[in-house]
């Protein structure tokens, strides 16, 4: 158990909509990752939030947004959903917003758009 | 444009034999890769790393090696033992970091070890 949560495990939703994934971070870490692997590819990093601010961006779409929160938690917003949006997205964390530090993951939210 | 490649999906490998996991990258510009381990319903692990001034890099029954020159780099396990039955992933950065967000993943090798 890395000690990063990820809720929901699954979702299932229809192309149009709009979900949010939520992250909880290990207890301590101020920075919060995020990374989507979709079929056949790498884990591509989309985004890192360090105590409550953006801090780098990745490959992200503008329908895609985060935030993290006063309690460190942080949410994904997927909205307009596509097929092509179908991916396994994981949420990371560290302790620090430097780049020199491990980052633990989580075990991923799988969204399917159908 | 996948700059870290693994071009073999699966690998299996009898129990006490020794794994060979293949990683190929493009950018010149990396010089700190690592390896992570990702079983079912888990997220990936830190497995171990090397910084591009080696070429080799030795944690127990784990051995990473880097060929610069063929932009090569494998994971050697030796002996293999059931537990290690895993997606192993290829990671690559190219600012000396290992920050999670400067990495370029591979898209994963399934190993599995036949008891």
């Amino acid at each position: 158990d890395s000690g990063v949560t990820q809720t929901p495990k699954h979702l299932i939703t229809a192309t149009g909509q709009r979900v949010t994934l939520r992250c909880s971070p290990r207890s301590g870490d101020l920075s919060v990752y995020w990374y989507q692997q979709s079929l056949d590819q790498g884990l591509q990093f989309l985004i890192q939030y360090y105590n409550g601010e953006e801090r780098a961006k990745g490959n992200i779409l503008e329908r895609f947004s985060a935030q993290q929160f006063p309690d460190l938690h942080s949410e994904l917003n997927l909205s307009s959903l596509e097929l092509g949006d179908s991916a396994l997205y994981f949420c990371a964390s560290s302790v620090g917003g430097t780049d020199n530090t491990e980052a633990f993951f989580g075990q991923g939210t799988r969204l399917t758009v159908v | 444009d996948q700059q870290v490649k693994q071009n073999s999906p699966s690998l299996s490998v009898q129990e006490g034999r020794i794994s060979i996991l293949n990683c190929d990258y493009t950018n010149s510009m990396f010089d700190y890769f690592l390896w992570y381990k990702k079983y079912p319903a888990e997220g990936p692990t830190f497995l171990i790393s090397i910084s591009s001034i080696k070429d080799k890099n030795e944690d127990g029954r784990f051995t990473v090696f880097l060929n610069k020159s063929a932009k090569h780099l494998s994971l050697h396990i030796v002996p293999s033992q059931p537990g290690d039955s895993a997606v192993y992933f290829c990671a690559a950065s190219a600012t000396r970091q290992t920050g999670a967000n400067n990495l370029f993943f591979g898209t994963g090798t399934r190993l599995t070890v036949i008891p």
